[in-house]
């Protein structure tokens, strides 16, 4: 079955520097990928999706790429700021379905 | 537009007992999901439906799990009896486009704690 594997470590950054965020999968390449921003005690946020046909997307400071042959995405804040500071999630579709799988989220943190 | 809601926003029951969250989903939107994560673990899929029918019900752990979407709009998911690893939030998500449209609104969750 479909496994994403997404850093648990938290990542530090100062205010200013491009936060990078990896998200890897371990089967069958998705119909699409998508990146959720979760804050404590929220619901996740929907910020971006890829399909599988596209190598990039961009909307303002946010940019993520996907890689089919490496089975990997790639999620990218640039100028960050400390409001950047949440969890991160990766999720893509099983099998053709609208049901999504989840990795287990990355924690921002970024300092001034 | 209001987003998603979900209610209760925290519950606490005993093991044994019965529990009905619910979800309002954006309104117009036909597919509705319930997801859960358990303490630690990643976000889980439990069940989509569209409209009223059932779509996917295949992440439903057990037949203590009874989801229902009468008349399309609001969702409730019932737990009975209750069991200690049921604890986790529960989140409700709704989107407009039926087939691979992807993006998925969710609700903030219901904090289930059985004890």
């Amino acid at each position: 079955s479909q496994k994403i594997e997404q850093n648990s470590e938290a990542l530090n950054i100062q205010e200013g520097k491009t936060a990078t965020l990896t998200c890897n999968y371990t089967n069958y390449s998705p119909a699409y990928l998508q990146w959720y921003r979760q804050d404590p005690g929220r619901g996740p946020v929907f910020l971006l999706l890829i399909r599988e046909n596209e190598k990039e997307k961009r909307k303002e400071r946010l940019k993520v790429t996907f890689d089919t042959t490496l089975k990997q995405s790639l999620f990218h804040i640039t100028a960050s700021q400390p409001a950047d500071s949440a969890t991160y999630l990766c999720a893509l579709d099983e099998s053709n379905t609208d049901k999504l799988i989840f990795g287990t989220g990355t924690r921002l943190q970024v300092f001034p | 537009e209001a987003g998603v809601t979900q209610f209760p926003s925290h519950s606490v029951i005993e093991k044994g007992q019965t529990v009905t969250l619910r979800c309002d989903p954006i309104s117009g939107h036909d597919n509705l999901y319930w997801y859960r994560r358990v303490m630690g673990k990643e976000i889980k899929f439990l069940l989509h439906f569209v409209k009223e029918s059932k779509q996917d019900e295949s992440g439903m752990p057990n037949n203590r799990f009874l989801a229902e979407r009468t008349g399309g709009t609001y969702s409730t998911l019932k737990v009975q009896p209750a069991e200690l690893e049921d604890s986790g939030v529960y989140f409700c998500a709704s989107s407009q486009d039926l087939g691979l449209a992807g993006e998925q609104y969710f609700g903030p969750g219901t904090r289930l704690t059985v004890t």
